[in-house]
């Protein structure tokens, strides 16, 4: 059964990037069928979906994120990764990776809270 | 961007009752498919795929949860709330970019 676990630092300065990695397990990133991406949940509130890229680099973007995101896939760790620079208070939120179908999302990873914070 | 709608925001029931959500999108969300799914989340976890295609049950989901509508109009039923039951459930768009969900409905224990 795949399973998703995302990791990264949970504190983060403003104006700084968050990074955070998803390890894929139970299965291989290396799917045609699949693309993997990140949504994330402000603390209390709704879901917004980040972006999504496939393993063949095939990528889609919130346009209201997209000049600050940046997702990328590495096959020989079977990870996948998120960048979000220049961040602010507002980029508070648990970050969720998901394995998308390209545009339904399951399964999800258990989610990992990132403040930002000076 | 396509906005969803949910109502009501809290839905206060027992075990054993029925719920019937809404979910209401800005515009069409229907094509070959209608383009609409539900989700539930339980406090302190991630959410989990319930509905796809608007009345499709994912994988090992139970045969109380349905999920009907189409074009802007979409409802999730659960004919018989079980304790497990009790959480939040949204609803998401694939009909148009960027995806989308809606805020959200509450079903708590009443």
């Amino acid at each position: 059964q795949l399973q998703l676990r995302e990791s990264g630092p949970g504190l983060v300065k403003p104006s700084e990037t968050l990074s955070l990695t998803c390890t894929v397990s139970g299965g291989s990133i290396r799917s045609s069928s699949y693309y993997w991406g990140w949504i994330r949940q402000p603390p209390g509130k709704g879901l917004e979906w980040i972006g999504s890229m496939s393993y063949s680099g095939s990528s889609y973007y919130n346009p209201s994120l997209k000049s600050r995101v940046a997702i990328s896939v590495d096959t020989s760790k079977n990870q996948f990764s998120l960048k979000l620079n220049s961040v602010t208070a507002a980029d508070t939120a648990i970050y969720y990776c998901v394995m998308a179908t390209p545009s339904l999302f399951d399964p999800w990873g258990q989610g990992t809270l990132v403040t930002v914070s000076s | 961007e396509i906005v969803l709608t949910q109502s009501p925001g809290t839905l206060s029931l027992s075990p054993g009752e029925r719920a019937t959500l809404s979910c209401r999108a800005s515009q069409s969300v229907s094509g070959n498919y209608n383009y609409l799914a539900w989700y539930q989340q339980k406090p302190g976890q991630a959410p989990r795929l319930l509905i796809y295609r608007a009345s499709s049950r994912a994988n090992g989901i139970p045969d109380r949860f349905s999920g009907s509508g189409s074009g802007t109009d979409f409802t999730l039923s659960i004919t018989r709330l079980e304790p497990e039951d009790f959480a939040v459930y949204y609803c998401q768009q694939y009909g148009g970019s960027p995806l989308t969900f809606g805020g959200g409905t509450k079903v708590e224990i009443k």
